[in-house]
This record gives C-alpha cells, structure tokens and sequence, in this order.
C-alpha cells in the first residue's frame, strides 16, 4: 500500500519549452502533495505544497508562475515547469501522505534535463 | 519546523549493526519522527515512524528517549545494498493530512564488504 507514482521518469527538452511532470497516488486519496527537487549529491529541497482544489503554496524562493502546480483530484498533482532552461534540470519528487496518515510516501522522481 | 541534525557519513562492514542518531532539540508536541533511505537517482523509502519509545519493524528499529530531542535509527546486520543516504525527519501530523517535512543533508551509510 501507499505507492506514488510519477511520469515521466526521464524527460529531455528543448530551452524555452514546458515540461509537465505527474503525481500520482495509487492506492489511497491524498489532499496534499509535496514537491521538491533534488541537486546531485545533495538533499531534497521543498518547493511547494500542492492543495487539492485550491492554489498550491510555494516555499520561499520558488516561482510561482515558473513552476506551476495543479491539485485538481485526490489522486493526482502535476508539476509543470514553464520555459525551461538548462539550471532548471534537475531530480523532481513528490509526496503524498493518507489522510489521516502519520507519514510521507515519495514517488520515484523524475530527471529533467534542459538543453 | 524542527530542524535535525545528523553525522554527515558513517562507515561500516557487513553483518555489523550500523546506528544513525539524529538531533531534534526543538521537536513539538505533535511532531513524528520519521527516518528514510535514499539511493541515487531514486525517490526516498520509508523506512520507520515514531512518536516515543521504542519502534521496530522488520527492517529496522527506532529509538526516542523520553525528551524525544533525539532519536536512534538502528540497523541490524547491515548488507552491502544498505549503501545509501539516511534523513530524520520530524514534522506535524494533522487531521487530513501530514505537515511539510524539511530535509536536513542527511547520513551517507558506506557498507564494506
């Protein structure tokens, strides 16, 4: 129980287009998801908190209208990277925890790699 | 949010029991404590939860003394594939969901043969 799934998992584009990563909870309902995005050898950092139905909350420092999210059912959040470019590739996860749950269950990430 | 402090790396043998201890001194009242394993390239594992005393579970056990400003990730008879990142964490659990977690650098576990 308590699988995330992300697609894709790999993703090669061109700079200047967007790129939209899924989320999705496979067996339980998650009304809050997690994003973040991950620099080689270094730690998980916090993006944004994805609210279903309703307007995500970013971390300090993220821009909003660069990485745009959308939490529009129990079991699905997508990330969407708007005019990518090459400092924008990166290792994206996210979480999702039940509700009423104790704990965060990650997908399997995905790499972004912007020409 | 209660920041964590863990050993950057640790190094062990196989068939050595291997413990993480994290620092949390300013833990809240509801917050979790929550360990993961990270391999490259790869979305962090679950490995165990806690809120006091003792957990365990059939990968490993947690240990949180009565202060719970800190917490032990123990690891019997470690192997070769237990090479990886390890990150505590602690955070709020609320009705509906579960609060955001912020993730500290973490251990690097090396496992020699």
């Amino acid at each position: 129980g308590a699988v995330v799934s992300q697609h894709p998992s790999r993703v090669i584009c061109k700079s200047g287009t967007s790129v939209k990563i899924e989320c999705r909870s496979l067996d339980f309902q998650a009304t809050t998801m997690f994003w973040y995005r991950q620099f080689p050898k270094k730690s998980l950092m916090l993006m944004a908190t994805s609210n279903e139905g309703s307007k995500a909350t970013y971390e300090q420092g993220v821009e909003k209208d660069k990485f745009l999210i959308n939490h529009a059912s129990l079991t699905l959040s997508t990330l969407t990277v708007t005019s990518a470019h090459p400092e924008d590739s990166s290792f994206y996860i996210c979480s999702a925890s039940p509700a009423g749950g104790a704990a965060q269950y990650f997908g399997p990430g995905t790499r972004l790699t912007v020409l | 949010l209660a920041k964590t402090t863990q050993p950057i790396s640790m190094d062990s043998y196989e068939g050595q029991e291997v413990n993480i201890t994290c620092s949390h001194n300013n833990i809240a009242t509801n917050d979790y404590i929550t360990w993961y394993q990270q391999f490259p390239s790869q979305g962090p594992r679950f490995i165990i939860q806690g809120y006091k005393t003792k957990v365990t579970n059939e990968v490993a056990s947690l240990f949180i003394p009565a202060d719970r400003k800190s917490s032990t990730l123990s690891l019997p008879r470690v192997s070769l594939s237990d090479t990886a990142v390890y990150y505590c964490l602690v955070g709020g659990f609320f009705s509906g969901g579960y609060n955001k977690l912020i993730f500290g650098a973490g251990t690097r576990l090396a496992v020699h043969p």
